[in-house]
């Protein structure tokens, strides 16, 4: 149990596209899910903890025009890039945190995560 | 401020013991986690510790001192495929709730 999927695994797009990423929790409900943000040979960076049905809460310089981040339902969030320029190529995971059935030590199972290349 | 720091990169043999070091200063905690990540790939979770002392778990074992700030991860047995980095987080609740705060990572090489 606990699998948490992403689409896509890989994206090239042109800059000044948008690019939108799908955050999924196929065998739990999440109430929490979380984006972060790695760039090569760096630790994982939080940008931002959505809530389903509520408003996405990011951390401090992360642009909320730039990355829209919608918890649509239980088992859906994504994170879309606007305008998407090359210093936002990055490796870019999701985490969910289940609603309720686990032991709670281990509250966030990471999906595989999404590489973007912005050309 | 929050700090993790943990050593970038170490190279160890196969069969052999390795130990890897992670220190800490957060504004809160409640909890610290090791992760293994392979390249390109997500981290998996490999263990958790709340109160000081030793958890193990198989070859792995991670160790806790809430007073020093202080964790390891060590690792038996090696094998090729532990060839991975491994990632130090702790989990504070100073800033967004049950954020995990993660260090940069130690890559780890395993060596025939």
């Amino acid at each position: 149990g606990a699998v948490v999927s992403q689409h896509p695994s890989r994206v090239i797009c042109k800059s000044g596209t948008s690019v939108k990423i799908e955050c999924r929790s196929l065998d739990f409900q999440a109430t929490t899910m979380f984006w972060y943000r790695q760039f090569p040979k760096q630790s994982l960076m939080l940008m931002a903890t959505s809530n389903e049905g509520s408003k996405a809460t990011y951390e401090q310089g992360v642009e909320k025009d730039k990355f829209l981040i919608n918890h649509a339902s239980l088992t859906l969030s994504t994170l879309t890039v606007t305008s998407a320029h090359p210093e936002d190529s990055s490796f870019y995971i999701c985490s969910a945190r289940p609603k309720t059935g686990f032991s709670g030590v281990n509250e966030q199972f990471f999906g595989p995560g999404t590489r973007l290349t912005v050309l | 401020g929050q700090n993790i720091d943990q050593p970038t990169e170490m190279t160890a043999t196969e069969g052999a013991i390795v130990q890897i070091n992670c220190t800490y200063q957060t504004s809160g905690f409640n909890g610290l986690f090791w992760y293994q990540q392979h390249a390109g790939e997500a981290p998996t979770f490999l263990s958790y510790n709340v109160l000081d002392g030793l958890e193990e778990k198989g070859r792995f074992s991670s160790f806790l001192s809430r007073s020093k700030g202080y964790s390891y991860l060590l690792l038996k047995e090696l094998q090729m495929k532990d060839s991975a980095s491994y990632l130090c987080a702790v989990r504070d609740y100073g800033g967004s709730q049950g954020n995990l705060i993660f260090g940069k990572g130690t890559k780890l090489s395993v060596k025939p």
